[in-house]
Order: C-alpha cells, then structure tokens, then sequence
C-alpha cells in the first residue's frame, strides 16, 4: 500500500470542465510534488512545494493551478484542458533536506487523466 | 542539463537468472540516485536510494552501486522472478530536489 495517496484513481472530462485531483500524505513530509507522465516516457516535473509554498514551477500553462492547502495535502485544479493533457498524473513526498535535498521521494499510485 | 541514460530500454530474461540494470548520468555533482520500479498504470515504488558518499546500498534480493567518477549506477537483482517483471527506472536528485529520470529499462522475466 502506498502513502500518498490520490484520488481520484480515473478522469475522464471535457475540454471546459473544471475538475481538481487530490493527493494527501501522512508521513510529516514537507515537500510535495506533482509530476506529469505520457506513456512510455518517464515522469516529468511540473511544480514543487516546500513548507507549503511554490517553490518551482516547471514553466506549466496556466489551466493546470496547483494549491497546497496545508501541509499534507496537495491540490491540482484543472481548467480548460487540451487533449494533450491526457497522461498519468503522479503525486509525490519528502523530507526536506538540508542543502537541497537527499531524501528519497515517494509516489503515489497516480490519476490517469483523459480529456475528451 | 543532467542526462540520465538507460540502456537496453527492454530486456527478458528467463526466471533464477540475475537481472544487471545499469544507468549512466553526466552529473558528477549529483545530491544521491533513487532505483524505482513500475509497474503497468500503476505510480513509482521507491527501490533503492543511494546518497552521494556512498557506494551501494542493499535490500534483500536488491543491490544498487554509485560510482560517481564514472557517472554509473548499476541495479542488481539477485535470482529473478516473473514477480520482478516491471518497468526499472533510475533518477539522479539535483538542485531543490529535482529528479532527473532515464526513460527507464523494461524488464520481463520469462517462468
């Protein structure tokens, strides 16, 4: 079982909806991220957390806002998606290290995301 | 920019053999290397992580190394079975906790 946890597992949605994906940790991590994943390729970083504030945004557009509302969830709203938003939208934690980081980061099982 | 390479990107292998997965990345400098496995559809199981001033690290079957003047890590899994079928994939952590994957090395051990 892992501990992220996101909901939800599928979702399917038009290209004017509104929807949010959730993740929630209970390890006492202070960094979360959200990642991006097409198939066949390897994840790819779109924002980090620190302490709860954005500490990097990978240049991502706009309709993707992500929110950390306290320090064990994290939040990804969704707004006027592109078919090529479809992918494996992955929520992860850590400890923050000292001098940048060394701490392992754990996944969560993701949200497969289609946009019709 | 880190690059981090995983070659063959997909291999079989016939169960009880031992499973030599090895990933080159050009930082020298890097904080440590995570191994995760994945499975189909599924998130990122952390296998292994190796900090920068070590050389390996073991967990049962599982034995990764750094060799950081080469820029290598190897992942070796000891008596492979179908269980261990999965996509491997090694990350180098840098700068404010960014990871830089490989494409990963698919793995299908044959019963």
């Amino acid at each position: 079982d892992t501990e992220v946890t996101q909901t939800p597992k599928h979702l399917v949605m038009g290209m004017t909806n509104k929807k949010s994906l959730k993740c929630e940790q209970h390890m006492g991590h202070r960094a979360m991220y959200w990642y991006k994943q097409k198939a066949k390729k390897p994840p790819e970083l779109m924002f980090v957390y620190s302490y709860e504030k954005l500490s990097i945004n990978e240049s991502v557009p706009s309709r993707f806002s992500p929110e950390c509302p306290n320090s064990s969830l994290l939040n990804l709203h969704l707004h006027a998606l592109q078919p090529e938003d479809s992918a494996l939208y992955l929520c992860a934690s850590s400890q923050v290290g000292v001098g940048g980081g060394n701490q392992p980061q754990h996944f969560g099982d993701g949200t497969r995301l289609s946009i019709l | 920019k880190q690059e981090v390479t995983q070659i063959p990107a997909a291999l079989s292998v016939p169960e009880g053999e031992n499973l030599v997965l090895n990933c080159s990345f050009t930082d020298s400098a890097i904080y440590n290397l995570q191994w995760f496995r994945q499975d189909p559809g599924k998130g990122l199981t952390s296998l292994l992580l190796i900090q920068s001033s070590q050389r390996e690290q073991t967990s049962g079957r599982l034995n990764a190394s750094l060799d950081k003047s080469s820029g290598r890590s190897t992942l070796y899994i000891a008596a492979s079975q179908p269980g261990d079928s999965a996509t491997y994939l090694c990350a180098e952590l840098y700068g404010n906790n960014r990871l830089a994957f490989g494409k990963g090395n698919q793995v299908v051990v044959i019963p």
